[in-house]
């Protein structure tokens, strides 16, 4: 299973764009890029998945570079409620594979 | 919909016990996985079920063990417990085939 990399901890403005990257080397060719969001004492709750390319949705968006090793989710505009720890997942196209979490990033909004 | 439920939401125990825990899944979803999160660490997958039975498993050790029910429900179940199993434990619920999981609000276990 592809591991995948990403910053422990960052911290942003209220209105600012986040942008977290992370990087998955060995990502493989049917392994599709996904990320969840947790808030404390909460499970985590889906945001976005991607192949390639870019994927948007209300929430954020999802770039993927060619190479697929990396990926960058990007928060526009953020507000202090998105304080919460972003996870980047590397999730096996046979959906009924075990899916792993990395530590995440621990994302802090400041007034 | 009420989406994945759990119980309890918290829970005390002693060395050496036993502990159940219970997961409802979202409604229609019929893929259930269980997770184990320490504090300050992502959630590690403990197993999932499927039609009843067991399909993937992480590196729990047997203490560790499940059921899934025809309702699709499931229970985890932990025995002799030790120190190092408080955490929070997380059920997710997925459809089969599908990628997105939803989980519950968590079960805190503390062992004393």
């Amino acid at each position: 299973l592809a591991k995948t990399t990403q910053p422990i901890s960052m911290d942003s403005y209220e209105g600012q764009e986040v942008n977290i990257t992370c990087s998955h080397n060995n990502i493989a060719t049917n392994d599709y890029i996904t990320w969840y969001q947790q808030f404390p004492s909460q499970g985590p709750r889906f945001i976005i998945q991607g192949y390639k390319t870019k994927v948007t949705n209300e929430v954020a968006s999802l770039f993927i570079p060619a190479d697929r090793k990396s990926s960058t989710l990007s928060l526009p505009r953020v507000s202090l409620s998105d304080t919460a720890v972003y996870y980047c997942l590397v999730v096996p196209m046979n959906r009924d594979d075990k899916i792993i979490f990395g530590k995440g990033t621990r994302l802090h909004i400041l007034p | 919909d009420a989406g994945v439920t759990q119980s309890p939401t918290h829970l005390i125990k002693t060395r050496g016990q036993q502990v159940t825990l219970r997961c409802s899944p979202k409604s229609g979803h019929d893929t259930v996985s269980w997770y184990q999160q320490a504090l300050g660490q992502g959630p590690q997958f403990i197993f999932q079920y499927y039609e009843e039975e067991e399909r993937q498993r992480g590196n729990f050790p047997d203490r560790f063990s499940g059921h899934q029910f025809p309702n699709y429900s499931s229970e985890l179940n932990v025995n002799a417990l030790l120190l190092g199993d408080s955490a929070l434990y997380l059920c997710a619920s997925r459809l089969a085939g599908a990628y997105e999981q939803f989980f519950g609000p968590g079960t805190r276990l503390t062992v004393l």
